[in-house]
Order: structure tokens, then sequence, then C-alpha cells
């Protein structure tokens, strides 16, 4: 298996909901990764989790709050968020070691906030 | 921080001529430069990757030349066909990649039949 999957597809949430997006990788990859894709931006950097602890926290508002659960499920659990939080939310992995460069990314969660 | 500049924003070539789209990074801890290629409601795809080592990398049409003195990075697409068109992202990262990927603002190249 060489995907990144990510669910739901499409999520629609108030403000005041709580969701969550996963994401799921069989490659027996150590890094993954979450980033912010708004329309007709490049994809920026949220957190990255490294052999299952987060090593990288981009200055992400707490209203979002990564999980790792195991190796191979990354979680992003979504509450409170805001109309400007509206943006397709992609997941990467990579193998975690200097063989391994290339972050394989899923294809996304697209968040509306209304 | 790292700060990837990228050129042009929107790029229209002839099928069949060749197509050039540059980047400059700031961090010179930077050692992996990837190249994605976005089409219109798709995950980026990984189309070709440097490392600080190498100068000059290619696969088929598509080549990548790196200047580290300079800090620049440069992708080539030769004999461009209509499948090329997509949005076209550089990165740079350090430890190989496996840490933060810093994207480039991206390139919308329009294949012209």
């Amino acid at each position: 298996d060489t995907e990144v999957t990510q669910t739901p597809k499409h999520l629609v949430m108030g403000m005041t909901n709580k969701k969550s997006l996963k994401c799921e990788q069989h490659m027996g990859h150590r890094a993954m990764y979450w980033y912010k894709q708004k329309a007709k931006k490049p994809p920026e950097l949220m957190f990255v989790y490294s052999y299952e602890k987060l090593s990288i926290n981009e200055s992400v508002p707490s209203r979002f709050s990564p999980e790792c659960p195991n190796s191979s499920l990354l979680n992003l659990h979504l509450h409170a968020l805001q109309p400007e939080d509206s943006a397709l939310y992609l997941c990467a992995s990579s193998q975690g070691s200097s063989r391994g460069n290339e972050q394989f990314f899923g294809p996304g969660t697209r968040l509306t906030v209304l | 921080g790292e700060n990837v500049e990228q050129h042009p924003s929107t790029l229209s070539v002839q099928e069949g001529d060749s197509a050039v789209i540059k980047c400059t990074y700031s961090d010179s801890a930077s050692n992996y430069f990837p190249w994605y290629k976005q089409e219109l409601g798709k995950r980026p795809q990984l189309i070709i990757d440097i490392r600080s080592n190498v100068g000059e990398k290619k696969d088929q049409r598509i080549a990548v030349t790196l200047n580290k003195t300079a800090k620049h990075f440069s992708l080539h697409i030769t004999e461009t066909q209509p499948e090329d068109s997509a949005v076209y992202f550089c990165a740079a990262s350090p430890n190989f990649g496996n840490e933060k990927l810093t994207f480039g603002t991206g390139t919308r190249l329009t294949i012209i039949p």
C-alpha cells in the first residue's frame, strides 16, 4: 500500500461543533504531517509528528489539536473553528530518515466552517 | 525561518516547447528541494527532487538544477504536453525532507495545444 488516505473528503461544520479529521498510512513511515492549503496558495505546515511524538507546531491556534494514536494514524481534532479556517487540510507522511525524503500527500479534507 | 520565492506565477507555453520555473531560498541549512505538481482538486504529487550534494538531476522530460552558492534551483520541462498543465510548487527543507517543507507560491503552467 503506497497511499495516504484521509477521511472525510468533505466536512461542513458550524463554529460550535467538534469534529475530527483522520489520516492513515501503511507504508511504515515514521513522520506524519498536517498542512493547510487555502485556494490558489501553497500548502502551509501546521504540525509534524516524528516517531509518534509532536516535533513541530507552527504556532497553530489551540482550536486545532493533533493526535498520533500510533505510527499509522494521525488525527486532527477541531473545535470552535472560525470561517477563515475553511481550507483543504492535507496529511502527508515520509520515512523519517535520511534515506527517505519524499513526503507523500493524502487527497485532503475540504473543510467549510459556517 | 526559510523563505522560498517562485517565478513566474503563471506561464503559458506552446505544446512541444520547453517550460522553466525558478525558485530561490534563503536558509543555507536547507538541503532537500522537491518539486510538486498539483492538478485542480487533486493532491500535490512529487515529480522530481534534488539533494544539496547534487547539481542536476533528470528524469525523462523533467530536470532540476541547483546552485547552492546562489541559493536557487530551477525546474525544466521539455517537449511539453497538455497533461503538463497544472500548478507546480517548489519547496525547500532541512533534514532531507523529514521535517518542515517550505513551499514557493506556485506557478500555474498552461500548455497551449
